[in-house]
């Protein structure tokens, strides 16, 4: 069965240095969305990404943060700085570009960042 | 502010009982709701979607919608251990739109 594959599944990392996490959607897949998780806490919304551009991104989604899909295949989230509240899981997760299914995501395993 | 709210629990029932987990959302121009499961450490996965009032209903699991009162809700029969998890309720505001979270009610099975 076809998956969102993500890495690293764990990085630590020094404030203030800069981390690029990686993703590799389902290769039909239109609609590329990264979201984070703080431990206990909700999963929440960063960006979304479609045709090469983003479409929508969250308030969390500040100037530290970027995305790319550099290669067709790889979809990347970079944070220029990290921060202390920066510690978090982050998903990727993707879907297909049918109507119908707008929230039906598919979620990597998830990249665990410690930022000390 | 777009909010999905869900009690936190845990909801705690014995296996074979059912499991009955709810959902109120903010903005009745919601179209799509889902119901995610997310085990511990893991990653959210999807278990039902339902766009128009009324029940769904797939294997032990049953979604019901409705907009007039803006509430969700996941029936699980049947209830086995394996379903112990944290169960995440998600709205799209628009076609394209962002999932939006609640913060997922806890559910544990007892054997």
């Amino acid at each position: 069965e076809p998956e969102v594959t993500q890495t690293p599944s764990h990085q630590v990392t020094q404030m203030g240095q800069e981390v690029i996490l990686r993703c590799v959607p389902i290769s039909n897949h239109l609609y590329f969305y990264w979201y984070r998780q703080i431990l206990g806490q909700k999963v929440e919304f960063l960006v979304s990404f479609y045709n090469n551009e983003i479409s929508e991104k969250s308030e969390i989604f500040d100037d530290q943060f970027s995305v790319e899909r550099p290669d067709g295949s790889n979809f990347t989230l970079k944070i220029r700085s990290t921060k202390l509240e920066d510690s978090a899981m982050y998903f990727c997760a993707s879907r297909s570009g049918a109507m119908r299914n707008t929230g039906e995501l598919f979620f990597g395993e998830g990249s665990r960042l410690t930022v000390l | 502010q777009k909010e999905v709210e869900q009690n936190s629990g845990p909801l705690s029932v014995p296996e074979g009982a059912i499991a009955s987990l709810n959902c109120t959302y903010s903005d009745r121009g919601s179209q799509s709701f889902f119901w995610y499961r997310q085990y511990s450490g893991k990653s959210p996965e999807l278990i039902m979607s339902i766009y128009s009032n009324g029940d769904k209903e797939d294997g032990r699991f049953t979604a019901q919608l409705n907009k007039a009162s803006q509430y969700v809700s996941l029936l699980i029969r049947d209830s086995q251990p394996s379903d112990s998890a944290t169960y995440l309720c998600a709205v799209t505001y628009n076609q394209g739109g962002k999932l939006i979270f609640g913060q997922g009610t806890e559910l544990s099975v007892k054997p």
